[in-house]
């Protein structure tokens, strides 16, 4: 099945600085999604991105599907960005379903 | 109200004891999928489902059991739990596009004394 890598698997930022986040992936894919685990454990949705790029206040994400990788960028850190962030690739033709990645830990100090 | 309902959100249940979890969705979506986390090792597929038919087993099914009740409604079975069982679950849903996008439930905590 489709390999799905992140990383780095660690991060630690202080509060201001700007971040990037990499997921590779090993074949073609329908669609890819950025998730954050909070501390509770939800996960929260950030980005479905299947190619280009979108941004969403201090996020954004760039998906190169031609050369299987994405890349989450986080600008000005805030505490409340510490979590895991998953990459997540749908694959597999019509049969396709979600493959995760390991995640990144990222810990925001003030 | 969550479009993605799990429950209970916390369960404690001893070895060997029989224990379900519960899923249900109002997006409508065909596609429902059951994920287990454990620390280091991201969500894996436990089963899914393309619709009430249809039941696939996912890359980590040995243990559990699904069914399938209604479009709204996949529950997940541990016939008899098992320590190792212990983890973060999660059911999600996604519709029936190929350029589709997951929706995951709030997770059940599921310890195994």
């Amino acid at each position: 099945g489709i390999q799905v890598e992140q990383s780095p698997p660690d991060l630690i930022l202080q509060e201001g600085a700007n971040s990037t986040l990499r997921c590779n992936f090993s074949d073609s894919v329908n669609n890819l999604q950025w998730f954050h685990q909070n501390p509770w454990g939800q996960l929260i949705n950030l980005f479905y991105i299947p190619s280009g790029t979108k941004q969403n206040g201090r996020l954004s994400a760039t998906t190169v599907a031609t050369e299987r990788y994405s890349l989450l960028y986080i600008s000005s850190s805030q505490t409340t960005d510490s979590g895991v962030y998953f990459c997540a690739v749908f694959s597999g033709g019509s049969n396709y379903k979600l493959t995760f990645g390991k995640g990144t830990l990222l810990t925001v100090n003030p | 109200d969550a479009d993605v309902t799990q429950t209970p959100r916390n369960r404690i249940t001893k070895t060997g004891k029989r224990i379900m979890l519960e899923c249900s969705q109002t997006k409508g979506h065909d596609r429902m999928y059951w994920y287990r986390q454990d620390p280091g090792l991201g969500l894996r597929l436990i089963y899914y489902s393309f619709d009430v038919k249809d039941i696939n087993k996912g890359e980590i099914s040995d243990g559990y059991s699904v069914s399938r009740q209604a479009q709204a409604k996949f529950s997940l079975s541990l016939e008899s739990a098992i320590p190792n069982q212990t983890a973060l679950y999660f059911c999600a849903t996604s519709d029936n596009s190929p350029v589709t996008e997951a929706f995951f439930g709030q997770g059940t905590r599921l310890t195994v004394v």
